[in-house]
């Protein structure tokens, strides 16, 4: 059964830190991995994308990919209020379908 | 871009009849669409893959006569409860896959409110 894992929160940060989350998945072969963010009673938006080890940054946010410990995170600068809400790992899976991870609910503090 | 619409953004119908919820991409053709059920505080399930002029896969545990699914063009999908009951009362809400870019992000759209009185 191929898992994608995700820490429940709520993770608490104060406005302008650093939120990092974290998600890690079991299947070795997967190649494509993706950060959604899902404010209460609203559909996922897709807020990052990456394929290839490493660091990419999209203005605030950085997703880091390690295809060696199986790990994926987005890092979310200058954290704001507006950032609150429960961010969504998901790989891609057999039949292009979307795996998922429980999803992470982040509180920013003012 | 990548930009997928729903209608009805919500909607209440009594027990017994049938509701029909349309799902498009309006900038990009999907070949593939899923839809979702999502109940208060809990993760999205997926319930079907739809392809484009074929029959819907269906998850495990969900009835196939229940959720019609349709995907008669490259844009348009289109999922009907059938005989809706309140525990079909639901958020639901399909997605539609952009491989324009070689790529496999799902783009979801803003889902639809199904209450069953």
């Amino acid at each position: 059964q191929k898992e994608v894992e995700q820490n429940s929160g709520p993770l608490s940060v104060p406005e302008g830190a650093i939120a990092s989350l974290n998600c890690t998945y079991s299947d070795r072969g997967s190649q494509s991995f993706f950060w959604y963010r899902q404010y209460s009673g609203k559909s996922p938006e897709l807020i990052m994308s990456i394929y290839s080890n490493g660091d990419k940054e999209d203005g605030r946010f950085t997703a880091q990919l390690n295809k060696a410990s199986q790990y994926v995170s987005l890092l979310i600068r200058d954290s704001q209020p507006s950032d609150s809400a429960t961010y969504l790992c998901a790989v891609v899976g057999s039949n292009y379908q979307l795996i998922w991870g429980a999803g992470t609910k982040l509180i920013i503090k003012p | 871009g990548a930009v997928v619409s729903q209608h009805p953004s919500r909607v209440i119908c009594k027990s017994g009849t049938s509701v029909k919820i349309e799902c498009r991409s309006l900038d990009f053709q999907a070949t593939t669409m899923f839809w979702y059920r999502q109940f208060p505080k809990q993760s999205l399930m997926l319930m079907a893959t739809s392809n484009e002029g074929s029959k819907a896969t269906y998850e495990q545990g969900v009835e196939k006569d229940k959720f019609l699914i349709n995907h008669a063009s490259l844009t348009l999908s289109t999922l009907t409860v059938t005989s809706a009951h309140p525990e079909d009362s639901s958020f639901y809400i399909c997605s539609a896959r952009d491989v324009s870019g070689g790529f496999y992000e799902q783009y979801f759209g803003p889902g639809t409110r199904l209450t069953v009185t």
